[in-house]
């Protein structure tokens, strides 16, 4: 198990650019969780999905955001056009939903820094 | 819909010196609770957890949290700080059943003078 990881670690790209970030959940974990971070605030929720199928988008997902999780391992998650307010710390976390359907922790990666001039 | 409040944004101690950061939230079901801790340019890694049982909760690196229903409060406690305890501690909530996405507070910054 070597836990949540993400790539890059570091983006900058100018404005209109297009960008993908990854993430590798903990290998038996079925959900997979996007967040953004911005300066001074707490993350907050973007999407999920359970295996292969996003279940949920956040309003602030705009059209410009498309996130996928093909066979239900890796995810990416690809800005289109970015503007300078896309520029914050995009997080994964990963989690295991048993029978029960209830999950007790989510493992964050490390997370992916934007940054958009 | 649930929210959190984590009422202090910053809080400096010094190192040696018990800690409390609040939490407050807000929510119409019942919640699972989480604290959780950020070092500089780093994810988020689990301090400890409330799902039900006993109120009081015991996590990693010496830290505390009690439940309170009636004052909807989740406040982390330590004893004794240390200079690594410095970094941004987050309080968040889910719902413990359908998507059980984290909602967070604004996070206190936390910071251990020698």
């Amino acid at each position: 198990d070597t836990g949540v990881s993400q790539d890059p670690r570091h983006k900058i790209t100018k404005r209109g650019q297009n960008v993908t970030f990854r993430c590798d959940p903990i290998s038996e974990h079925n959900r997979l969780y996007w967040y953004r971070q911005t300066l001074g605030q707490g993350p907050e929720f973007l999407t999920y999905f359970q295996n292969e199928a996003q279940l949920e988008k956040s309003r602030l997902l705009s059209d410009r955001f498309s996130a996928e999780r093909p066979k239900g391992s890796f995810s990416t998650l690809e800005i289109q056009r970015t503007e300078q307010g896309d520029s914050a710390m995009y997080l994964c976390a990963s989690s295991l939903i048993g029978t029960s359907g209830r999950q007790e922790t989510q493992y964050f990666g490390p997370g992916t820094r934007l940054l958009v001039l | 819909a649930q929210s959190v409040t984590q009422l202090d944004s910053q809080v400096p101690v010094f190192e040696e010196a018990p800690v409390e950061l609040r939490c407050n939230y807000s929510s119409s079901v019942s919640v699972y609770l989480f604290w959780y801790v950020q070092y500089p340019n780093q994810g988020l890694q689990l301090l400890l957890k409330y799902l039900s049982g006993s109120t009081l909760v015991k996590g990693i690196n010496g830290f505390e949290a009690e439940f309170n229903k009636s004052q909807t409060s989740f406040h982390l406690r330590k004893p004794s700080v240390h200079i690594s305890d410095t970094a941004e501690y987050f309080c968040a909530v889910s719902e413990p059943w359908g998507a059980q996405k984290l909602v967070f507070g604004q996070g206190t910054r936390l910071t251990i003078n020698p």
